[in-house]
């Protein structure tokens, strides 16, 4: 299975500012997946982000406010703009890799 | 994309066995059954995926019946540390295609001494 390794694990930050989340793999994968998981939530799937082209959103997430690079098959990055308390969660990207999906350990952003 | 049904919360003690049962009446041919388990502050990871009949490793037995539209996690023995949520998934399988997985609401396992 795949190393993810996902940063930063936790943040606070200010309302009206962005916080940009890295993912990086240890192997070259086609398609990354974005989630978010809202307290005592499930996961919810924001966009999944090929590499070379734009990435698709799910529905309820647009660009502006969740964009997303790809710059190669092993690194990608989820910024969530124009923090508001609402935004408060974990979010995770994860890659499938032959044989189920590895997800990262998931970034906590607390929004005050 | 199959949507998902599951119990929403169990109990046990240790050493028993849990079944954790997950409807899927819209799964499709191409669907693959998956469970995942998370633990708090960690992300989901995988614990066992099957397309049909009965799959075992050492972690977990996945029963699948021949009309797939329900599917049991079985864990054998559990300790406190298998509390956790665990996600019953159906999609396709495999690298470089289009199936994303959708997570429904889980079941959370609560282990008791």
């Amino acid at each position: 299975s795949a190393v993810i390794s996902q940063k930063p694990s936790r943040d606070i930050c200010q309302r009206g500012t962005s916080l940009t989340i890295q993912c990086q793999v240890d192997s070259q994968v086609t398609m990354m997946f974005w989630y978010r998981q809202q307290p005592g939530q499930s996961l919810t799937l924001i966009a999944t982000a090929n590499q070379g082209s734009e990435a698709t959103y799910e529905s309820g997430f647009v660009i502006d406010k969740f964009p997303i690079s790809r710059p190669n098959l092993t690194f990608s990055t989820l910024t969530v703009s124009n923090l508001s308390p609402e935004d408060s969660s974990i979010y995770l990207c994860s890659v499938d890799i032959n044989y189920g999906y590895t997800f990262g350990s998931g970034t906590r952003l607390t929004v005050v | 994309l199959a949507k998902t049904t599951q119990p929403i919360s169990m109990d046990s003690y240790e050493g028993q066995e849990v079944n954790i049962t997950c409807s899927h009446n819209n799964i499709a041919t191409n669907d693959y059954i998956t469970w995942y388990q998370q633990f708090p502050s960690q992300g989901p990871r995988f614990i066992i995926q099957g397309y049909k009949t009965k799959v075992t490793n050492e972690v977990a037995s996945l029963f699948i019946p021949a009309d797939r539209k329900s599917s049991t996690l079985s864990l054998p023995r559990v300790s406190l540390s298998d509390t956790a949520v665990y996600y019953c998934l159906v999609g396709e399988k495999g690298s470089g295609n289009t199936g994303k997985l959708i997570f429904g609401q889980g079941t959370t396992l609560q282990v008791k001494p």
